[in-house]
């Protein structure tokens, strides 16, 4: 498998649950990031990992937690979100944080 | 700081007609100017770039994109329009220093009329 690949496609998740969302990536990149679409707004970047190290955090709440274990993998953490969370969550990878960003097909997330 | 306005966040055309979907940027540094296409459903698939060099970005799917300093602007054309070009396009900048992270722009959704 090639590129970069995130699960679930789709989920549907109350206030009160707890859920993650994995992002891999087979590109040998170094860097990740976390982006937030939603209806009618532009891509918001939310965190940026470089060699496994969170370099940003645009000011996004704590009910939402990234990791990343290693430079392949990325997890957000997902803990009593508001229906106001309901976007697409895309991840993308990039060789060096100045390079090109690839993305993945991102997780549709609706919460209720 | 930087931005960037895509004017139009509709834009209709005729199977066969010119696309041209604009771009206008801020940025206090040299940019580097991207155009990522997403269709229905999918993630951002990067259409082309522009760091340094030749002004005119060629770019996959038959498209280009030209980068004018003296006006801000990286519009994105495609000479003759088809049917499967439907879909939403991204303009995106990034900022200067070691840490380029990207702002995109709010998108324009191109329709192609048969």
């Amino acid at each position: 498998e090639t590129g970069v690949t995130q699960t679930p496609r789709h989920l549907v998740m109350g206030m009160t649950n707890k859920k993650s969302l994995k992002c891999e990536q087979h590109l040998g990149h170094n860097a990740m990031y976390w982006y937030k679409q939603s209806a009618k707004k532009p891509l918001e970047l939310m965190f940026v990992y470089n060699f496994k190290e969170q370099t940003e955090n645009n000011s996004v709440p704590s009910r939402f937690s990234p990791e990343c274990p290693n430079s392949s993998h990325l997890f957000l953490h997902l803990h009593t979100l508001q229906p106001e969370d309901s976007a697409l969550y895309l991840c993308a990878s990039s060789r060096q944080t100045q390079e090109t960003q690839y993305f993945g097909p991102g997780t549709r997330l609706l919460v209720l | 700081a930087q931005s960037v306005t895509q004017l139009g966040s509709h834009v209709s055309v005729s199977e066969g007609a010119l696309v041209l979907l604009r771009c206008n940027y801020s940025s206090s540094v040299p940019p580097y100017l991207f155009w990522y296409v997403q269709y229905p459903n999918q993630g951002l698939q990067l259409l082309l770039k522009y760091t340094t060099g030749a002004t005119l970005v060629k770019g996959i799917n038959g498209f280009e994109a030209e980068f004018k300093k003296s006006e801000t602007s990286f519009h994105l054309t495609k000479p003759s329009a088809h049917m499967s070009d439907a879909a939403e396009y991204f303009c995106a900048v990034s900022s200067s220093g070691s840490a380029r992270q990207l702002t995109f722009g709010s998108g324009t959704q191109l329709t192609v009329l048969p």
